[in-house]
């Protein structure tokens, strides 16, 4: 079983148009974040949920909106799309926000905006 | 920002053991040194951690200085697919911090045959 697991792995869309991915653990973990990696692998923090709570929020424009369901998923919904938005979009999950173990990643979701 | 210096990019003859360097001068008391990997279109992986005592696990060693200015990951005996970039993180232990891990531009380690 995938521990961290994305979809769509790869998702090309035109510009100005509004698209979600979806991240789910199956660890058991109580916090989860989103992280983008552009062009020049450059890995960001951008989100991070703690037990459906919004906990980290990296001056993100509020063209992104990650939504928690429930503990064990984070979706990310962006809206208006912009060539700037082209990037890698991890998801990652850690046993609790102050966990000093690791971080577990997905294996990415690729996002192309034509 | 984030508070390590590392090479952007090192060598390695397959079989041999693979020291990647991590300047952290300006490291807190109650800071960890991370280390994880990315190997190309894959998610980055936790490779391991430790605050001052050297420290080993199935994947590496990780060397800490005395001073805890530096420190050195070990592959001891380097394959093909440990073909990555290698990115050295410091992160606040406790005290309220979320695990805010901050990436820098890290070490593409090529594992040459």
């Amino acid at each position: 079983d995938t521990a961290v697991s994305q979809t769509p792995k790869y998702l090309v869309t035109q510009m100005g148009n509004d698209k979600s991915i979806k991240c789910e653990q199956n660890l058991g973990h109580d916090t989860m974040y989103w992280y983008k990696q552009d062009s020049k692998k450059f890995l960001k923090i951008m989100f991070s949920y703690n037990n459906k709570e919004l906990i980290i929020n990296e001056t993100v424009p509020n063209r992104f909106s990650p939504k928690s369901p429930d503990k064990a998923h984070l979706n990310l919904h962006i809206n208006s799309l912009e060539l700037g938005d082209s990037a890698v979009y991890f998801c990652a999950s850690s046993q609790d926000r102050e966990y000093t173990g690791e971080l577990f990643f997905g294996e990415g979701s690729r996002l192309t905006v034509l | 920002d984030a508070k390590t210096t590392q090479p952007p990019s090192m060598d390695c003859a397959e079989g041999r053991a693979a020291n990647l360097p991590c300047n952290h001068s300006t490291i807190s008391g109650n800071e960890y040194v991370y280390w994880y990997r990315q190997i190309h279109s894959q998610g980055p992986q936790y490779i391991i951690h430790g605050l001052k005592n050297n420290e080993t696990n199935e994947m590496a060693s990780l060397i800490i200085t005395e001073d805890r200015k530096s420190s050195t990951l070990i592959l001891p005996h380097a394959t093909l697919r440990d073909t990555a970039v290698y990115y050295c993180i410091v992160r606040p232990f406790y005290g309220g911090a979320t695990n805010k891990l901050i990436f820098g531009t890290g070490t593409l380690l090529a594992v040459q045959p």
